[in-house]
């Protein structure tokens, strides 16, 4: 089945240091997405993502981040200076139509 | 403004014991349903889904769960739990007004006792 592929699984960056999330979304997919979820909190939001545009943000995607997409495969998410409370589990999603959601299996950034 | 609650934050059963976690939402209309779990440190994995027509639906790992309209609910249910079903289960749904993105409910972690 085919799958959203992030790397890396686990990234660890110093404080106001610049990270990137990779995302590999499912090759027919149109809409893509990032999620966070902090450490023990529910998964929220953040941003998605269509024909080469944003088309909606959450309160918390801030200046900071920003997303792309930057060939014909990657979605990527950046933070510019990452903070202590950027330390979370970031999903990729990607859909399809109404019905073909599926997430990654995330990538666990942690700030230092 | 819609949101999603479960109620229970933390349900714990005994092994071989049957499960229910509830999931209700507030919309105005039918929104499109999901069940993940999440095992610690580990991503989301979908057991179940409902968009429309029969109302009872079956997931994997012997979970089911039922949408009912009335109560705009859809509770997740397993006749017998196994140890290594405790996880935390997520209700997810998406407003079909709201760009199409999901909206996570807050958890329900589930301890299983041998």
């Amino acid at each position: 089945e085919p799958e959203v592929t992030q790397t890396p699984s686990h990234q660890v960056t110093q404080m106001g240091q610049e990270v990137i999330l990779r995302c590999v979304p499912i090759s027919n997919h149109l809409y893509f997405y990032w999620y966070r979820q902090i450490l023990g909190q529910k998964v929220e939001f953040l941003v998605s993502f269509y024909n080469n545009e944003i088309s909606e943000k959450s309160e918390i995607f801030d200046d900071q981040f920003s997303v792309e997409r930057p060939d014909g495969s990657n979605f990527t998410l950046k933070i510019r200076s990452t903070k202590l409370e950027d330390s979370a589990m970031y999903f990729c999603a990607s859909r399809q139509g109404d019905y073909g959601y599926t997430f990654g299996s995330g990538t666990r950034l942690t700030v230092v | 403004a819609q949101s999603v609650t479960q109620p229970d934050i933390h349900i714990t059963v005994s092994e071989g014991a049957s499960l229910e976690l509830r999931c209700n939402y507030s919309y105005g209309a039918t929104p499109y349903l999901f069940w993940y779990v999440q095992s610690p440190g580990q991503g989301l994995q979908l057991l179940l889904k409902y968009f429309s027509g029969d109302t009872l639906v079956q997931g994997i790992k012997g979970f089911e769960a039922e949408f009912k309209r009335s109560q705009s609910s859809f509770n997740l249910r397993k006749p017998s739990v196994h140890w290594s079903d405790a996880a935390e289960y997520f209700c997810a749904v998406v407003f079909n007004n709201y760009g199409q993105n999901f909206v996570f409910g807050p958890g329900t972690r589930l301890s299983v006792l041998p």
